[in-house]
């Protein structure tokens, strides 16, 4: 498979800021979500990038707060706005390949957000 | 109730024990199932698909059972390297949109 990247692949902020996080394909993908992972518990799915359009999220995330572009197949970014500490999580994105069966999906290193 | 629920764990075997996760799902809609692995502080990493006449990859023999909504994951000959949390995942169709289960630990001590 294809590798993923994510920058940065930590961070510490100050409340009320906000970070921007990519997520890099090194080959062409049909899906992508961006995930978070609380301390201590499972992943949980924020949205689905769609290419060309809005991301769809889920239940109790709004794009305002985690607004996401996804410009074109290979890439992607997921915005944390005006964090507080109960942001502090790990944020992966994870993709299907192009071709692959089952749905498969792949995921990021992750990024590592510590909210002050 | 949670719509994929797993095993709480923590499990500890010896090297060498065989171990079964179990894990159950809510939605009978659901059309793929998986069991991902995730050490600490790292990405969950695919360890197999389910398919539904059960399938067998080494050490490692998934089951579904649709009717009952239940996934199984038996891991034998345990060795060191298998620490880690297996999730349970759930595709619920559709947008391909994964739901995971809280996952369970695997300690396997010499």
């Amino acid at each position: 498979s294809a590798v993923i990247s994510q920058k940065p692949s930590r961070d510490i902020c100050q409340r009320g800021t906000s970070l921007t996080i990519q997520c890099q394909v090194d080959s062409q993908v049909t899906m992508m979500f961006w995930y978070r992972q609380q301390p201590g518990q499972s992943l949980t799915l924020i949205a689905t990038a769609n290419q060309g359009s809005e991301a769809t999220y889920e239940s109790g995330f709004v794009i305002d707060k985690f607004p996401i572009s996804r410009p074109n197949l290979t890439f992607s970014t997921l915005t944390v706005s005006n964090m507080s500490p109960e942001d502090s999580s790990i944020y992966l994105c994870s993709v299907v390949w192009s071709g692959r069966a089952r749905d498969e999906q792949f995921f990021g290193p992750g990024t590592r957000l510590t909210v002050l | 109730r949670k719509e994929v629920e797993q095993d709480p764990g923590p499990f500890n075997v010896p090297e060498g024990a065989t171990v079964a996760f179990n894990c159950t799902y809510s939605n009978s809609a659901s059309q793929s199932f998986f069991w991902y692995r995730q050490d600490c502080r790292k990405e969950p990493k695919l360890l197999m698909s389910v398919y539904s006449s059960g399938n067998e990859d080494g050490r490692f023999t998934a089951q579904l059972n649709r009717a009952s909504q239940y996934i199984s994951l038996l891991i034998r000959d345990s060795k060191l390297s298998d620490s880690a949390t297996y999730l349970c995942v759930v595709n619920r169709g559709g947008r391909r949109a994964l739901t995971f289960g809280s996952g369970t630990r695997l300690q396997v001590q010499p």
